[in-house]
């Protein structure tokens, strides 16, 4: 059990730029969730997966927001055209998906800044 | 939707000491409740959770109290360390969902 890996650590972007993170879920996790974490807050969820399903999608994540999980495994989660309030922690985090309420694991996340 | 409050926002202890953080929700299907200790520069790590089915839960120095009825729960660590000094936070899920709600979180400092 190697955790859940998130890359890059930091990414520090013009405003206007599209940035893409990457987030590898504990294996055998089929659940996996982002969140956003600005400074003095605490992680708010904007969606989740069941294996490569997106089953929910906060209204926190806007149209320029996507994210992906092709073959259930890794994800993605793309921002375009960046803004100034897009600046924040991305937070990724893994379950075992039998059933609700599994403990969510969380990874170190990627730190986001905007010029 | 679900709305988390936690209390306090910072904590200053002295080693050995007892620490109580306190949170309050909203939604009264929600019934999982996880707590979090995030150091700086990392993710936020699960040290303890509980379900509706259940009022108290310990693991070591560490104990979280449930009260459904006042929709209310509560982290309690006894005998505090250095290394206990963190940012706590408390979240609960929405009924049969699976996304967390999560407070605003406390900052504890464990003092010598």
């Amino acid at each position: 059990d190697t955790g859940v890996s998130q890359n890059p650590r930091h990414k520090i972007t013009k405003r206007g730029q599209n940035v893409t993170f990457r987030c590898d879920p504990i294996s055998e996790h089929n659940r996996l969730y982002w969140y956003r974490q600005t400074l003095g807050q605490g992680p708010e969820f904007l969606t989740y997966f069941q294996n490569e399903a997106q089953l929910e999608k906060s209204r926190l994540l806007s149209d320029r927001f996507s994210a992906e999980r092709p073959k259930g495994s890794f994800s993605t989660l793309e921002i375009q055209r960046t803004e100034q309030g897009d600046s924040a922690m991305y937070l990724c985090a893994s379950s075992y998906g039998g059933g609700d309420n599994q403990p969510q694991h969380f990874g170190d996340g990627t730190r986001l800044s905007i010029l | 939707g679900e709305n988390v409050e936690q209390h306090p926002s910072t904590l200053s202890v002295q080693e050995g000491d007892s620490a109580v953080i306190k949170c309050t929700y909203s939604d009264s299907a929600s019934n999982y409740f996880p707590w979090y200790k995030q150091e700086l520069g990392k993710g936020p790590q699960l040290i303890i959770d509980i379900r509706s089915n259940v009022g108290e839960k310990k693991d070591q120095r560490i104990a979280v109290t449930l009260n459904k009825t006042a929709k209310h729960f509560s982290l309690h660590i006894t005998e505090t360390q250095p290394e206990d000094s963190a940012v706590y936070f408390c979240a609960s899920n929405t009924g049969t969902a699976s996304k967390l709600t999560f407070g605003t979180g406390t900052r504890l400092q464990v003092t010598l």
